[in-house]
């Protein structure tokens, strides 16, 4: 069966520090891989999604994240992180061959101190 | 468009009693999903739907129903309510799954049950 796994169930981070977060699959097979965010209160938004093409995708916000097939790899990044980036962070992954659902993570809960 | 809308946002049951968590969305997307989200454990599916009238099972169903008799609806039924139903429920929607088109979350719905 598919799995996500996202390694990091908490982080702690200073405004203006580096941020990378952990995502791998399993499931040997053609992906599209998804970061949702959800801000406290709010319900998910889409950060970034990668379907095929430049494994380099750029969402909203400053995030990117990186497919890395050899790896089954989706890690989120931001070169430097505000308060305002605190939420909780899904990686989700669709199987394109298992129909249309989308398999999610646990979650990475991310607090920025100012 | 308000995209996807959910009622109530929140609401206490009693063990045994029923409920219906209505969804809606305008934007004239052919596939809708239900949510279940706890603490920790990221989202998993209960039911989607990729039309009008066809619905399937996701990957936690039991003690759910579903019905899809529009486009623009998708209410979840819970006939018995139980302590482990506890949760917070988001209906998803996107305009078609084989491409894994983004899927528009709602707000949500926190559901107790006592």
């Amino acid at each position: 069966a598919q799995s996500v796994s996202q390694h990091n169930h908490h982080v702690i981070l200073s405004e203006a520090a580096s941020l990378e977060l952990g995502c791998n699959y399993s499931y040997g097979g053609t992906v599209n891989l998804f970061w949702y965010v959800q801000y406290p209160g709010q319900h998910l938004q889409l950060l970034l999604k990668y379907f095929s093409g430049d494994p380099l995708v750029k969402g909203i916000k400053g995030f990117e994240a990186e497919f890395i097939k050899s790896k089954f790899s989706f890690n989120l990044r931001k070169p430097s992180v505000q308060w305002s980036d605190t939420a909780e962070y899904f990686c989700a992954v669709n199987a394109r061959q298992a129909g249309t659902a989308l398999i999610f993570g646990k979650g990475t809960t991310l607090s920025v101190s100012s | 468009n308000a995209g996807v809308t959910q009622t109530p946002k929140f609401r206490i049951l009693k063990i045994g009693q029923s409920m219906t968590l209505q969804c809606t969305q305008d934007m004239n997307h052919n596939y809708m999903y239900w949510y279940r989200q706890d603490p920790g454990m990221g989202l998993k599916l209960i039911y989607y739907s990729v039309g009008a009238g066809i619905t399937d099972k996701g990957e936690v169903p039991n003690g759910y129903n579903v019905s899809r008799s529009t486009t623009e609806d998708f209410p979840l039924r819970l006939e018995l309510a139980a302590p482990s139903q506890t949760s917070v429920y988001f209906c998803a929607s996107s305009y078609g799954g084989l491409a894994g088109h983004e899927q528009y979350f709602g707000p949500g719905t926190r559901l107790t049950v006592t």
